[in-house]
């Protein structure tokens, strides 16, 4: 069965620290690996987007890392600011098309000054 | 910008009524996507549309119908709606290229009475 899973379920940190969130997947044919970020109250906004030959991507102080062989990506997030708190999903698309897209239950963050 | 604007961000309906969600997306986007959102489930996919007047089922469609008249526009409609489709419902849009990200709606929060 496709899954995706992601740990913590939820995480504090002071500001200025870094953390990292975990993602695990047992999913089948793999495609492509996603994080977004999800404000409250708002819709999730993509981050990274990784394909199997892809081992690191960054985007701001956002960096994912993805290891296709034991199936885990990692989303590191540096110098945390309080914007930063938010959910953070785990996206792993299957197939050829693309649109089997299997979610994690995010890791909720929060940032305290 | 992409733009994805879902009609209303609160409605609150009473059982049995008949219930549409609008999206309107302004990239061109072939793929438009309906999920709801529920605290400790995370994202299900309800239904996905690939072109117009084209639909696929999702995980949970049952009790959910979608119409795709325009490219633009991606309805979800509540046949005869029921407290337990209380949610938070997101619509989403993509290229049809496969590694490319969804952009998704801030979401309508429906409160089914």
């Amino acid at each position: 069965k496709n899954q995706v899973e992601q740990s913590p379920q939820s995480l504090i940190i002071l500001e200025g620290k870094n953390c990292t969130l975990q993602c695990n997947y047992t999913v089948s044919p793999f495609s492509n690996l996603r994080w977004y970020k999800q404000d409250t109250g708002r819709g999730p906004v993509s981050l990274t987007i990784m394909t199997f030959s892809e081992n690191t991507k960054s985007n701001g102080r956002y960096t994912a890392t993805l290891d296709a062989d034991t199936k885990q990506s990692s989303l590191h997030i540096t110098a945390s600011q309080l914007s930063d708190s938010a959910s953070y999903i785990c996206v792993v698309s299957a197939g050829q098309a693309g649109t089997a897209l299997i979610f994690g239950k995010g890791t909720t963050l929060s940032v305290s000054s | 910008d992409v733009k994805v604007t879902q009609s209303s961000r609160y409605l609150v309906k009473r059982t049995g009524e008949k219930v549409f969600l609008e999206c309107v997306q302004d990239m061109d986007h072939e793929n438009m996507f309906w999920y709801r959102q529920d605290p400790g489930l995370g994202l299900r996919l309800i239904y996905f549309s690939y072109d117009v007047k084209m639909k696929e089922k999702g995980d949970i469609p049952e009790g959910y119908s979608v119409s795709r008249e325009k490219k633009e526009r991606f309805s979800l409609i509540l046949e005869s709606a029921s407290t337990n489709q209380t949610s938070m419902y997101l619509c989403a849009s993509s290229f049809a290229d496969r590694n490319q990200p969804q952009h998704f709606g801030d979401g309508t929060r429906l409160s089914i009475l």
